[in-house]
C-alpha cells in the first residue's frame, strides 16, 4: 500500500537551534509534495509544495530561508526549521499526492512534533 | 479567496447514534473534496473524496459524504458511530487553479459516548 514516512516524530529543541524534520513516499510515486504546519490550536497552514518539474512554492508567511526544503526525487523531502522560536512549535506534516492531476489523492505521514523551549 | 468552513467545532454524540459534519466551501469553479480524520497525537487519515460523478461518496469505516453545489457543501455523514469514531475531522478542497496543495476547514471535534 501507499505510506508516507516521517521522521523523527517528535523533537525538542532550544529557542534559536535548528531541525530537520524528513519525509519519505513508500509505495507510490508522489507527484507533489506539500509540507503542513498544524498549530496548537489544530489549524493547517500550508508552508511549502513542491511538483514534478517546478520549483517550490511558498505560502506567504514562510519563506526558504526559514524553511528549506530538499527533494533529491518526490518521494523523499525534507524540511529544516531554522532558527526555530516558540511561535514555530506545532506538528509538522507531510503529504504527498500520488498521481498527476489535482484528483490524486494526498497520503499525509504522522508528523514531526516540534516543540521549542 | 478560497475557503473551507466547518461551522461546528465540537459535536458530541452517543454510540449508535448517527452524527452529520458540516462542510461549506466558497470558490466557483471546479473543486476537488475530501475529509480526513485525526485521532489524538497522529496523523491525518484519509476517508473520502468528491470530484465529480455521483455526488454520495462512500469512504472507509461507514462514512459518506454528500457533495451539493448549490449548498456550496460537502457534509460528512455516519448512520451508526463507535466510540473508535472519537476523533478530529477536516474537511479539505484542493482548487483546481491553486495548485494540488489542499485547503484545510478548522476541524470538527467528534466526541463518542458510550
Amino acid at each position: 500500500g501507499a505510506l508516507v514516512y516521517q521522521y523523527p516524530r517528535r523533537t525538542i529543541c532550544k529557542s534559536g537551534t535548528s531541525m530537520r524534520m524528513e519525509c519519505q513516499a513508500v509505495g507510490f510515486q508522489a507527484t507533489s509534495v506539500a509540507w503542513y504546519r498544524q498549530s496548537p490550536q489544530k489549524t493547517f497552514e500550508l508552508i511549502a509544495l513542491s511538483t514534478v518539474n517546478s520549483a517550490i512554492k511558498y505560502e506567504q508567511n514562510f519563506t526558504q530561508e526559514k524553511f528549506p526544503i530538499s527533494h533529491p526525487n518526490l518521494s523523499f523531502s525534507s524540511m529544516t526549521v531554522l532558527n526555530a522560536y516558540l511561535e514555530d512549535r506545532g506538528l509538522y506534516l507531510c503529504g504527498a499526492r500520488d498521481e498527476t492531476g489535482v484528483t490524486g489523492q494526498l497520503y499525509f505521514g504522522e508528523g514531526s512534533k516540534l516543540t521549542v523551549l | 479567496t478560497q475557503t473551507v468552513s466547518q461551522s461546528d467545532a465540537h459535536v458530541t454524540v452517543f454510540e449508535g447514534d448517527s452524527v452529520e459534519l458540516r462542510c461549506n466551501y466558497s470558490y466557483g469553479g471546479s473543486i476537488y473534496l475530501s475529509w480526513y480524520i485525526q485521532h489524538h497525537g497522529r496523523g491525518l487519515q484519509f476517508l473520502l473524496k468528491y470530484y465529480s460523478g455521483n455526488p454520495v461518496v462512500q469512504g472507509v469505516n461507514g462514512f459518506e459524504a454528500e457533495f451539493s453545489k448549490s449548498d456550496s457543501s460537502f457534509h460528512l455523514r455516519k448512520a451508526s458511530v463507535h466510540w473508535s469514531d472519537s476523533a478530529v475531522y477536516f474537511c479539505a478542497a484542493s482548487m483546481n487553479q491553486g495548485g494540488r496543495a489542499l485547503i484545510f476547514g478548522t476541524g470538527t471535534t467528534v466526541s463518542v459516548s458510550p
